[in-house]
């Protein structure tokens, strides 16, 4: 079982369409992240949810809705997508307040074109 | 806030080399700090850590120490492999902000 799963694993879509990536947990887990990592490889975290509130919007566009139904899922929704938004998402999770490592999703490549 | 620095790559040693990739933080407090591999292709996996100072975190023939003195956490292996052959990413945790990334370091080792 894939502790972190997110889908899809590439995404090839034209500028201004709408789009949608989806990540589950299966660890328990209570807190869940999304990063953006670009093409030299810097990551950078975009949102963090603690038992689906939202707990961190980092200078992120409005375009990037992320939405958490239940603690085991965080979906990020772009909107009207733009050529700078090409990079590869992380989806992670960490069991809040714990100094441990956090587990990462496998990463959606998304290209805009 | 909390940052983390480490060296720039590529690095490209030939196997068995020695391997030593700095990285050094801020912080206030004291951090949990962090060793992330990411290989072609693949997500993020957790390769050490350690969460105090004099800590020693070790994993698949990599070490990393927690110097305060030094505010540092660099990763060493004695003798790499191809197989090692992936970007590193140091990283640090300090209460409730989320993990923060340095810019990560590809290694390159050819036999």
């Amino acid at each position: 079982d894939t502790a972190v799963s997110q889908t899809p694993k590439y995404l090839v879509t034209q500028m201004g369409n709408d789009k949608s990536i989806k990540c589950e947990q299966n660890l328990g887990h209570d807190t869940m992240y999304w990063y953006k990592q670009d093409s030299k490889k810097f990551l950078k975290i975009m949102f963090s949810y603690n038992n689906k509130e939202l707990i961190i919007n980092e200078t992120v566009p409005n375009r990037f809705s992320p939405k958490s139904p239940d603690k085991a899922h965080l979906n990020l929704h772009i909107n009207s997508l733009e050529l700078g938004d090409s990079a590869v998402y992380f989806c992670a999770s960490s069991q809040d307040r714990v100094k441990g490592g956090y587990t990462f999703g496998s990463g959606t490549r998304l290209t805009v074109v | 806030g909390n940052s983390v620095t480490q060296m720039e790559g590529p690095v490209t040693l030939s196997e068995e080399a020695f391997l030593t990739i700095n990285c050094t933080y801020t912080a206030t407090g004291y951090p949990s700090l962090f060793w992330y591999v990411q290989y072609p292709g693949e997500g993020l996996q957790l390769l050490l850590k350690a969460t105090k100072a004099d800590d020693k975190g070790s994993n698949k023939g990599f070490e990393a120490t927690y110097r305060k003195e030094t505010t540092s956490f660099h990763l060493e292996k004695g003798s790499v492999q191809v197989s090692d052959s992936a970007v590193y990413f140091c990283a640090s945790y300090s209460g409730n902000t989320p993990l923060v990334f340095g810019k990560g370091t590809r290694l390159s080792v050819i036999a």
